[in-house]
This record gives C-alpha cells, structure tokens and sequence, in this order.
C-alpha cells in the first residue's frame, strides 16, 4: 500500500529565503506527482505536476524535483514572501491503469515571517 | 479560467439524515472524483467516476455512499445515512482525458459537512 510522508510538518522561515519542502513514497511505481497549496479552509490549489518519466517541473518562483528511483520529491520555494505561507501536499498517482486516485501525504504547514 | 466548483459551501445535519453535495466539474473533463478531508488528517480518496460508472473506490465508499452524473454538467455524491465521523471537508475534482494518459487533478473549494 503507497504511503506518501512529508516532513517537516511545519516550517517557518524569514521573507525572502529560499526553501526545501520534502516528499517520499514508499512504492516507486508512480504514474505522477502532483503538489497542492492548501489555504486554511480552502481547497486545492494544483500547484505542479511531475510525470514520472520527468526530473523536474518549474512554474514561476517553483521548481519541483522527482527522483523515482528513490520515492522522493521536493518542492523549491525561491525568494519567499508572506503570501507563500500555506499547507502544502504533494500527491501521487500509481502506474497501473485503472488506478485514478491520489494517494496525500499530510502536507507541510509553512509560515514566512515578513 | 475554468475551475471546479462545489455547494453547497457548509452543510449542516442531523445524524441519519440523508445529504447530496453538489459539484460543477470543468466542462471538458470526463474523469471526475470525490476525496475527503477529516480536520486535521490527510486527504483520502473515495471515489473516481468515468463513462457514467464507478472507475474505482475506497474502503471509505460503502453502501451508504453513492455517486451520480444526473445531467450533463453536474456530479453528486450522496450520504444515506449520515454519522457523526462523516464529518469532514469533502472535495470534487475532475480531470481530462489526455492521450498518453497524463491527467492533471483539479480540486473545487470543498463542501464543509457537519454531522450533529
């Protein structure tokens, strides 16, 4: 059974640093990976989408790494502001077809401190 | 731009009433899904849907749940019988059909369920 953690749990970091937000998996037969931003009581935010033939996906001031091999993924905040703090999840999708659904980690509460 | 899009926003009820959330899925996407979120813990699927039938199902997706794509454009998930731990945010999400199978997840703003 796929098992998505993330640690840490919370991060709080000062305005403009860059950052490290990890994700592992424990079965390497992933399909994609997708990381969420996750406002308090809000939905989710599709932030990035790796496929699993890819190393990297970057959007703006995200950069977002897949290393299969290994179960793990990260998430690249640079230049940190104070809209950035939010939970963020990541996401996989197994490999067999058929399987649709995502399996979450418990996500990284971050704080960016202004 | 396109977006998922879910009511009612809260939902209260009484415990063994039964509740229909509602969501819009994108308009071109035929994959649609409902997941959960207990306060507090990791979001859990439930369900996928596609061509007008259960893809796929959690252990959470018993008889007391159903889902339905009652027209065109809508996709309801249904409690028959609701109980104090079906409390939760409850979230649609659709996404395309893409050759090569790569399919993207976009979520709604989710329905908050209270059970009393």
């Amino acid at each position: 059974k796929q098992e998505v953690t993330q640690i840490p749990a919370a991060l709080s970091v000062p305005e403009g640093e860059n950052l490290v937000l990890n994700c592992s998996f424990t079965d390497s037969a992933i399909y994609n990976l997708q990381w969420f931003r996750q406002d308090p009581g809000k939905g989710l935010t599709s932030l990035l989408l790796i496929q699993s033939s890819q190393r990297e996906q970057t959007s703006g001031r995200l950069n977002a790494s897949l290393d299969k091999s290994s179960g793990r993924s990260t998430l690249y905040i640079a230049a940190s502001q104070p809209g950035d703090s939010a939970t963020y999840l990541c996401a996989v999708k197994e490999s067999n077809f058929g399987n649709e659904k995502l399996t979450f980690g418990t996500g990284t509460r971050l704080t960016i401190i202004p | 731009e396109p977006e998922v899009t879910q009511t009612p926003s809260h939902q209260v009820t009484q415990m063994g009433q039964e509740v229909i959330l509602r969501c819009v899925p994108i308009s071109n996407h035929l994959y649609f899904y409902w997941y959960r979120q207990i306060l507090g813990q990791k979001v859990e699927f439930l369900v996928s849907f596609y061509n007008n039938e259960i893809s796929e199902k959690s252990e959470i997706f018993d008889d007391q749940f159903s889902v339905e794509r009652p027209d065109g454009s809508n996709f309801t998930l249904k409690i028959r019988s609701t109980k104090l731990e079906d409390s939760a945010m409850y979230f649609c999400a659709s996404s395309e059909s893409v050759l090569g199978g790569i399919r993207e997840q976009f979520f709604g703003p989710g329905t908050r369920l209270t059970v009393l």
